[in-house]
């Protein structure tokens, strides 16, 4: 258990709807990260907060957005789904920033229909 | 382009001999570099992590890494699997405080 929880654990949603993934960071974890693994994009980072402020900022969609909250934890906002967006969303987290060791949560499988 | 390049979608080793993964990065200076599996049940977990120094780095699970500047390569070895070794394997890098992230290696064990 890396002590990142993530919820739900799975998501069935049609496209077009716009769901929400929940992150909750390690203990004293300021650092959090979004990554969307998919069988043809493999592991692609989205995003990272410090400390509730965006710090980087990777292949993310426009349709995506994130944030952290005073007390850490993260939301990742998926707007206007489509097929493509399937995939298992992981969220990570980390003591202060990308160089330290990420831990990763169990993820969040989202299916489109 | 700064990238990561793992040539092995598969592997399969049997258990009991020896494992090397292979990555091979694009980057102008020398990159941060790390390893991470993937493993059935238990998510993504960090095995061991290149900043600078000593160019073997050891890290869990029996594992050790070999940063190589003129090959640009960081391959991953074992010198003994085991059953539980049977996962994917990430290599990664930093670039400009972004982690770039390898297709992945997936290691098959033949008992």
């Amino acid at each position: 258990d890396s002590g990142v929880t993530q919820t739900p654990k799975h998501l069935i949603t049609a496209t077009g709807q716009r769901v929400t993934l929940r992150c909750s960071p390690r203990s004293g974890d300021l650092s959090v990260y979004w990554y969307q693994q998919s069988l043809d994009q493999g592991l692609q980072f989205l995003i990272q907060y410090y400390n509730g402020e965006e710090r980087a900022k990777g292949n993310i969609l426009e349709r995506f957005s994130a944030q952290q909250f005073p007390d850490l934890h993260s939301e990742l906002n998926l707007s206007s789904l489509e097929l493509g967006d399937s995939a298992l969303y992981f969220c990570a987290s980390s003591v202060g920033q990308v160089l330290d060791e990420q831990y990763f949560g169990p993820g969040t499988r989202l299916t489109v229909t | 382009a700064q990238s990561v390049t793992q040539p092995d979608i598969h592997i399969t080793v049997s258990e009991g001999a020896s494992l090397e993964l292979r990555c091979n990065y694009s980057y102008g200076a020398t990159p941060y570099l790390f390893w991470y599996v993937q493993s059935p049940g238990q998510g993504l977990q960090l095995l061991l992590k290149y900043f600078s120094g000593d160019t073997l780095v050891q890290g869990i699970k029996g594992f050790e890494a070999e940063f190589k500047r003129s090959q640009s390569s960081f391959n991953l070895r074992k010198p003994s699997v085991h059953w539980s070794d049977a996962a994917e394997y990430f290599c990664v890098m930093d670039s400009n405080y972004q982690l770039i992230w390898g297709a992945g290696t997936k290691l098959i064990i033949k008992p």
